[in-house]
């Protein structure tokens, strides 16, 4: 079974400094892994994604993360937040089961973004 | 915009009662996802169908059951409720091949039973 811890549940910053949200994880095959992010009111939208390949991967508004198998870690890093920035952020893994690949979500990680 | 519609937006109800959840999946998606989002429980799993059939199954109580249809939309059908089912409800999609692997997000429903 997989599983997925995200360390600190809420992340305050200042706008323009840098972030990293830790996630950690655990599973016995090959994992994919997902960044998620939740605006207040709003669904989950895809940030990025490792499922193979080059271990820095680049995802949408300035986010990248880095897959690091040793550490069994796939933190989250932006080099200057903005105050848009507020949000949710969800780690997830998901490995192939019987075809289906569901994933298990890590219970979140709020940024809060003050001016 | 993800392209999952989810209806309705709001539910208000009473404990004891039975309600209905509906999604529309991205255009092209055949399977559908459901999860259940609440303070305590995070983000749950409840149940996967992929072109009309269960393909997965989570932490999915006996009085909650789904079901999706021809046209790809699925419900998801909530009896008996209980004050602890208050929950934020999503649906999401994916093509459902074996390459998509990533999800799609719909609005969410947000239950509350009283």
């Amino acid at each position: 079974a997989q599983s997925v811890t995200q360390l600190d549940s809420q992340v305050p910053v200042f706008e323009e400094a840098p972030v990293e949200l830790r996630c950690n994880y655990s599973s016995s095959v090959s994992v994919y892994l997902f960044w998620y992010v939740q605006y207040p009111n709003q669904g989950l939208q895809l940030l990025l994604k490792y499922l193979s390949g080059s271990t820095l991967v680049k995802g949408i508004n300035g986010f990248e993360a880095e897959f690091n198998k040793s550490q069994t870690s796939f933190h989250l890093r932006k080099p200057s937040v903005h105050i848009s920035d507020t949000a949710e952020y969800f780690c997830a893994v998901s490995t192939s089961s019987g075809g289906s690949y569901i994933p298990t979500f890590g219970r979140g990680t709020s940024l809060i973004v003050h001016p | 915009d993800s392209g999952v519609t989810q209806t309705p937006k709001h539910l208000i109800t009473a404990t004891g009662q039975r309600v209905t959840l509906r999604c529309s999946p991205r255009s092209g998606d055949l399977s559908v996802y459901w999860y259940q989002q609440s303070l305590d429980q995070g983000l749950q799993f409840l149940i996967q169908y992929y072109n009309g059939e269960e393909r997965a199954k989570g932490n999915i109580l006996e009085r909650f059951s789904a079901q999706q249809f021809p046209d790809l939309h699925s419900e998801l059908n909530l009896s008996s409720l209980e004050l602890g089912d208050s929950a934020l409800y999503f649906c999401a999609s994916s093509a459902g091949t074996a390459k998509s692997y990533e999800q799609y997000f719909g609005p969410g429903t947000r239950l509350t039973v009283t």
